[in-house]
């Protein structure tokens, strides 16, 4: 079956560790996303990546990283640096053209302890 | 700034009653409207969408009706059903901006 796997589902975290989210996906998407979920609020967008070894930032990247090496695959590491890492966290991919909706992970939940 | 609002965090509804949730936008360039549910520790799952050149699109017992005037969009569930019981997010597309905008979800519990 396609889809988009995203793990760990959960992750704890100690403060001033740096921590790697994984998201894989086997839809041939050419667009893959990563966004933030707080409680009260939207879907935030972190990263973004249109083809492979390409990626713009989102509206709330300081403290965050990613790589696209490969078209499956869509790492994030929440650094030291990102001040409030506790949140949910979603990946998610689209056809990059003609838009389509996305098509998101299960999530991963991230604490710091 | 909010490009996408949901103004209503929560909405309650009887089954078999009709759901009305809302979203207003702030520009006029959107060219694409989704809806997408979510339940509790899951990923968002799309619902339906509209292009911005409709204003009404049905699937079933749902549909999303556009006014592009007033920069609104909504989502109608007839009849509700308690299984519709999850939050809603509208969400935006620009092909200017290159990508997606959500609002804040609107939690629909629907009564049994």
């Amino acid at each position: 079956d396609g889809g988009i796997t995203q793990s760990p589902k959960y992750l704890f975290r100690k403060e001033g560790q740096n921590v790697t989210l994984s998201c894989e996906q086997n839809l041939n998407h050419d667009a893959m996303y990563w966004y933030r979920q707080d409680p009260g609020q939207g879907l935030r967008l972190i990263y973004y990546s249109q083809i492979v070894n390409d990626f713009q930032k989102g509206d709330i990247a300081e403290g965050y990283s990613v790589s696209r090496e490969k078209k499956e695959s869509f790492p994030l590491t929440v650094t030291s640096a990102q001040k409030n890492p506790t949140a949910f966290y979603l990946c998610a991919s689209s056809k990059r053209t003609p838009i389509g909706e996305l098509f998101f992970g299960e999530g991963s939940r991230l604490t710091v302890l | 700034d909010q490009q996408v609002k949901q103004n209503s965090p929560s909405l309650s509804v009887q089954e078999g009653r009709i759901s009305i949730l809302n979203c207003d936008y702030t520009n006029s360039m959107f060219d694409y409207f989704l809806w997408y549910k979510k339940y509790p520790a899951e990923g968002p799952t799309f619902l339906i969408s509209i292009s911005s050149i409709k204003d009404k699109n049905e699937d079933g017992r749902f549909t999303v009706f556009l006014n592009k005037s007033a920069k609104h969009l909504s989502l109608h569930i007839v009849p509700s059903q308690p299984g519709d019981s999850a939050v809603y997010f509208c969400a935006v597309w620009s092909y200017n901006f290159n990508k997606f905008y959500f609002g804040s979800g609107t939690k629909l519990n629907v009564k049994p």
